[in-house]
């Protein structure tokens, strides 16, 4: 039980594109879905956080009008990437929870921007 | 802004070596510290969520150790296999948010 997908695995893209990836909660209901992303060597560092309905709430630093978060429905959460550019490339990872502490992760997304 | 630390970096061990490294976090404040083991292409699996000082988990052969008062964790294998080999990474919780280390990467070599 408890698994999370996420779509694409990967992904390459032109600067100025925005690229859309996705995060389900496959057997459970996400009240929570949390992203996150890491650069080499470094740690996983949330990005925002979202409810189910609500709008996401962003760490500082975090530009709001860049990550566009949307957590629609209890299964499913969607980052988008507006206009990427290179130092945009990073791995993308996203974590569901309900209604407890323990988060579940997705295998994450590598996004290269060109 | 807490500021978790995981060590060693990466550790090589033989097949059957017990094995153990540290998660050090700010003492104040501590609400829970999770423990996750990520292989690669795989996603983080939790291991342990632990909450009181003294706290002892055990899964299998991973058993974790908790110090609040001192701001540490310690996670123990016994006997590694080569299907231990993961990176473990361990975060301290504050009320829904998790401030991750940079890992330990274990290698068992048979």
């Amino acid at each position: 039980g408890a698994v999370v997908s996420q779509h694409p695995s990967w992904v390459i893209c032109k600067s100025g594109t925005s690229v859309k990836i996705e995060c389900r909660s496959l057997d459970f209901q996400a009240t929570t879905m949390f992203w996150y992303r890491q650069f080499p060597k470094q740690s996983l560092m949330l990005m925002a956080t979202s409810n189910e309905g609500s709008k996401a709430t962003y760490e500082q630093g975090v530009e709001k009008d860049k990550f566009l978060i949307n957590h629609a429905s209890l299964t499913l959460s969607t980052l988008t990437v507006t206009s990427a550019h290179p130092e945009d490339s990073s791995f993308y990872i996203c974590s569901a929870s309900h209604r407890s502490d323990t988060q579940y992760f997705g295998p994450g997304t590598r996004l290269t921007v060109l | 802004i807490l500021n978790v630390e995981q060590s060693p970096q990466s550790l090589h061990v033989q097949e059957g070596d017990s094995t153990n490294f540290t998660c050090s976090f700010p003492s104040s404040n501590f609400y829970a510290l999770h423990w996750y083991r990520w292989e690669t292409a795989k996603s983080p699996e939790a291991l342990f969520v632990m909450t009181l000082n003294g706290d002892e988990k055990k899964k299998g052969r991973i058993s974790a150790t908790l110090n609040t008062k001192e701001g540490y964790s310690y996670l123990y294998i016994k006997g590694s296999q080569p299907e231990d080999s993961a990176t473990y990474l361990c975060a301290s919780a504050g009320f829904q948010k998790l401030v991750f280390g940079t890992g330990t990467r274990l290698l068992v070599s048979p």
